[in-house]
């Protein structure tokens, strides 16, 4: 299987815990997204990288959260003191750069802060 | 700032049906548009693309015209099946200043249900 691959798919946590969530990208794709979905609501833009750079930053991402892209390929993403309203699937996608390069989406982490 | 506005659902047909989804936009820049669909118990997948006015993007059975008058990018289908069931995605990507290139703008989603 050649598509995005995430770990773990679910992950259920105690508020105030960390958790770390990895993305594995498609091997030539050089840009890396993180999306946050909540039930009932689009996906909703997080962060990307182009390579090893992460270039934009959401403000949805509160210093709780960081991202990285060590070596340009897979992507982890930490949340700190993990909150209630935290509770969301985490999605990630790559693609090849270009404002009309498909993204393709791995099948997400579902986060549940209890 | 972008976004994307999509007809509030859930939207429940019988088989064989006209299906239309509306979907308008607010972007600056040129966007490209997309509609991404979502099985149950799968991940997003890209169901079409327009990426300049007037081009229409299709793909099975679905099609989207990119109408730049009406900010708009309608998802239709002639005649839907019990398989094309599930949520829809209208989005947006535009690279206004450089820095948002590619990064997508979503809907908030239209759940589609067709019965036989």
């Amino acid at each position: 299987d050649t598509g995005v691959s995430q770990d773990p798919r679910h992950k259920i946590t105690k508020r105030g815990q960390n958790v770390t969530f990895r993305c594995d990208p498609i091997s030539e794709h050089n840009r890396l997204y993180w999306y946050r979905q909540t039930l009932g609501q689009g996906p909703e833009f997080l962060t990307y990288f182009q390579n090893e750079a992460q270039l934009e930053k959401s403000r949805l991402l509160s210093d709780r959260f960081s991202a990285e892209r060590p070596k340009g390929s897979f992507s982890t993403l930490e949340i700190q003191r993990t909150e209630q309203g935290d509770s969301a699937m985490y999605l990630c996608a790559s693609s090849l750069p270009g404002q009309g390069c498909e993204q393709f989406f791995g099948p997400g982490t579902r986060l549940t802060v209890l | 700032g972008n976004s994307v506005t999509q007809m509030e659902g859930p939207v429940t047909l019988s088989e064989e049906a006209f299906l239309t989804i509306n979907c308008t936009y607010t972007a600056t820049g040129y966007p490209s548009l997309f509609w991404y669909v979502q099985y149950p118990g799968e991940g997003l997948q890209l169901l079409l693309k327009a990426t300049k006015a007037d081009d229409k993007g299709s793909n099975k059975g679905f099609e989207a015209t990119y109408r730049k008058e009406t900010t708009s990018f309608h998802l239709e289908k002639g005649s839907v099946h019990v398989s094309d069931s599930a949520v829809y995605f209208c989005a947006l990507a535009t690279n206004a200043g450089g820095t948002s290139y590619g990064k997508l703008t979503f809907g908030q989603g239209t759940i589609l249900t067709v019965h036989p």
